[in-house]
């Protein structure tokens, strides 16, 4: 399968606690997005990079939230001090653009983050 | 402030042709319109996306009116795998911080 991926899938924690997620984009991308969705509402832009460079976040990403993505491959999500209101799915995506301002983005299936 | 705006939900028969409008006032210039079907416990997936008057391709039709101001996805001949929820993106004023999905189009197909 040479779709996106990420890793977990589901990801059960208590509040307060650390969580990292993964995602590995489709190797040729330079784009990686990542996104939140709630129940009923339609992906929320977080951040993005292009190839290693984290070039927008989204002015709702507080300081609990970095992305990194080493050597333009591929993308961690770490969410520090969780708190209820993180619970969300959280969906990656990527695509190839070059002097395009927008191309068609591949998205993973999603990690979905419980905080109880 | 920028905002893409769709019908909560939609129902439809079989075979039948269904329209699912957004609207998305502030759309620049040089704003693509792009929409995704999304099934239960799985991340969107592309369908269509567009610039200005229509674009085609093997699953749908994107309609845009030369205002661009709204954009209609047509999906010819429904079947009950289509039973989705639709999201209407657009990437405003070039920024990809300024990418706004909508709140989805629930579609129902029925027998």
């Amino acid at each position: 399968d040479t779709g996106v991926s990420q890793d977990p899938r589901h990801k059960i924690t208590k509040r307060g606690q650390n969580v990292t997620f993964r995602c590995d984009p489709i190797s040729e991308h330079n784009r990686l997005y990542w996104y939140r969705q709630t129940l009923g509402q339609g992906p929320e832009f977080l951040t993005y990079f292009q190839n290693e460079a984290q070039l927008e976040k989204s002015r709702l990403l507080s300081d609990r939230f970095s992305a990194e993505r080493p050597k333009g491959s591929f993308s961690t999500l770490e969410i520090q001090r969780t708190e209820q209101g993180d619970s969300a799915m959280y969906l990656c995506a990527s695509s190839f653009s070059s002097n395009l301002r927008f191309s068609e983005q591949y998205f993973g299936p999603g990690t979905r983050l419980t905080v109880t | 402030l920028a905002k893409t705006t769709q019908p909560i939900s939609m129902d439809s028969y079989e075979g039948q042709e269904v329209n699912i409008t957004c609207s998305h006032n502030n759309i620049a210039t040089n704003d693509y319109i792009t929409w995704y079907q999304q099934f239960p416990s799985q991340g969107p997936r592309f369908i269509i996306q567009g610039y200005k008057t229509k674009v085609t391709n093997e699953v749908a039709s994107l309609f845009i009116p030369a205002d661009r101001k709204s954009s209609t996805l047509s999906l010819p001949r429904v079947s009950l795998s289509d039973t989705a929820v639709y999201y209407c993106l657009v990437l405003y004023g070039g920024s990809q911080g300024n990418l706004i999905f909508g709140k989805g189009t629930k579609l129902s197909v029925k027998p």
